[in-house]
């Protein structure tokens, strides 16, 4: 089984702000990694696939970057919406997994 | 519009079963892998178990296997988890999801998801 390593496990940030999550692994996963948002109440939204493609309807703002075992989710200029958790997931690998998530919260 | 929607959670004493369902619209079920993923109260995401679009793969998480079954009927475009011997654990909140193929990687995660159904194990 593949470990994800989420970090930071939570986030304070202001509107406006420049945040970035990373998510790393002990083996390779070459790109096979993707990133959900997740509102309370809600099933998770993907955002980033194949660590650095962005879905349909996905706001700019939002990029990912990373190959092999280290990661990155980047969120420029943010906005009261984006305030939510944060996973990554690997496929490389049955079973999946996911990282431990991040929770963004406004300061 | 797309859409996945998960029904048959409940409140079951443990060893109790359950079976949940998951009907999609407005896309070819029958082209999609499918996957089940639940999330304990205040908890992360657990990948529970996976099943190819002709349902002639499937995949269970460790924590799972032997009690679950996944399956599916593509002629009624649903998805479907029968729960055995369940235990105070398995509370948690059991999503489906669609499987993703992005145009440089498959799989490249999980592209829809249902809003989710909830079971509690208790007595």
């Amino acid at each position: 089984e593949i470990q994800m390593t989420q970090s930071p496990s939570s986030l304070s940030a202001s509107v406006g702000d420049r945040v970035t999550i990373t998510c790393r692994t002990r083996q390779s996963i070459s790109n096979y990694l993707s990133w959900y948002q997740q509102k309370p109440g809600k099933g998770p939204n993907l955002l980033i696939s194949a660590a650095s493609s962005l879905q349909s309807g996905v706001p700019s703002r939002f990029s990912g970057s990373g190959s092999g075992t280290d990661f990155t989710l980047t969120i420029t200029s943010l906005q009261p919406e984006d305030f939510a958790m944060y996973f990554c997931q690997q496929s490389y690998s049955l079973p999946y997994t996911f990282g431990q998530g991040t929770k963004l919260e406004i300061k | 519009e797309v859409q996945l929607v998960e029904s048959g959670g409940g409140l079951v004493q443990p060893g109790g079963s359950l079976r949940l369902s998951c009907a999609a619209s407005e896309f070819t079920f029958s082209s999609y892998s499918m996957n089940w993923v639940r999330q304990a109260p205040g908890k992360g995401l657990e990948w529970l178990s996976h099943i190819s679009s002709s349902g002639e793969s499937i995949y269970y998480a460790d924590s799972v296997k032997g009690r679950f079954t996944i399956s599916r009927d593509n002629a009624k475009s649903s998805l479907y988890l029968q729960m055995n011997s369940l235990r105070a654990e398995d509370t948690a909140v059991y999503y489906c999801a669609r499987g993703f193929c992005s145009s440089t990687s498959c799989p490249a995660g999980m592209d829809v998801w249902g809003q989710g159904t909830t079971v509690t194990v208790s007595s």
